[in-house]
């Protein structure tokens, strides 16, 4: 069974502050893609990672794919309090174009 | 570009009946996937539809079943409730092995 540990499962942080989330397996992914998910709501796509090592930026939203494609960080610099969030990692298998393995979430809090 | 629409958004439901969720597709999609999400979890995914014809299962049991119709609507269906069946049931269309755009979900409670 693939499995993906994300870490912390809760954060909360003063504004101004960094802060890295991590999404770790250790089963290999084809691609890798980080939601955003509000209260009553479905989540949405922030970005997606498909090479090992692949770095994608997103305004203060630093996204790596790790060298293997088993793990990949979610960076925030500068934590402002329209960040707060539930933030979810989902890998694709490499055997299945059909669903997408979840992350339990990281529940993100930013304080003004 | 329309987005994707669940109905109903909210349901009370009791042990033992049977409850049917709706989901319409964005427009260019032809691929709807279903997932289940437990307070606090992460999405489990159910099942997935392309062309009709179901495409992929998770780990669910067959009381959990679906449709897809011409038009790249689907509905997902739960016969004989459990309480544990009581989640956010997430709808999403993609085109296939594209990225997956959500609906903003259905939330079953179940008596």
């Amino acid at each position: 069974t693939q499995l993906l540990e994300q870490s912390p499962q809760f954060l909360s942080i003063q504004e101004g502050e960094n802060l890295t989330v991590y999404c770790n397996s250790s089963s290999v992914f084809s691609s890798l893609q980080w939601y955003r998910q509000e209260p009553g709501e479905g989540p949405v796509l922030l970005v997606t990672v498909v090479t090992g090592g692949e770095v994608k930026k997103l305004k203060r939203l630093t996204f790596q794919f790790g060298d293997a494609r088993k793990d990949s960080s979610l960076h925030i610099t500068a934590a402002q309090p329209g960040d707060t969030g539930l933030y979810l990692c989902a890998g694709s298998p490499r055997d299945s174009n059909y669903q997408l393995i979840w992350g339990a979430g990281t529940k993100l809090i930013i304080k003004p | 570009e329309t987005g994707v629409t669940q109905s109903p958004t909210h349901l009370i439901k009791t042990r033992g009946q049977q409850v049917t969720l709706r989901c319409s597709s964005q427009s260019g999609h032809n691929t709807v996937s279903w997932y289940q999400q437990a307070l606090g979890q992460g999405p489990q995914f159910i099942f997935q539809y392309y062309r009709e014809e179901e495409n992929g299962r998770g780990n669910f049991p067959p009381r959990f079943s679906g449709l897809q119709f011409p038009n790249y609507s689907s509905e997902l269906n739960v016969n004989a409730l459990e309480l544990d069946d009581s989640a956010l049931y997430l709808c999403a269309s993609s085109r296939l092995g594209g990225g997956y755009t959500f609906g903003s979900g259905t939330r079953l409670t179940v008596v």
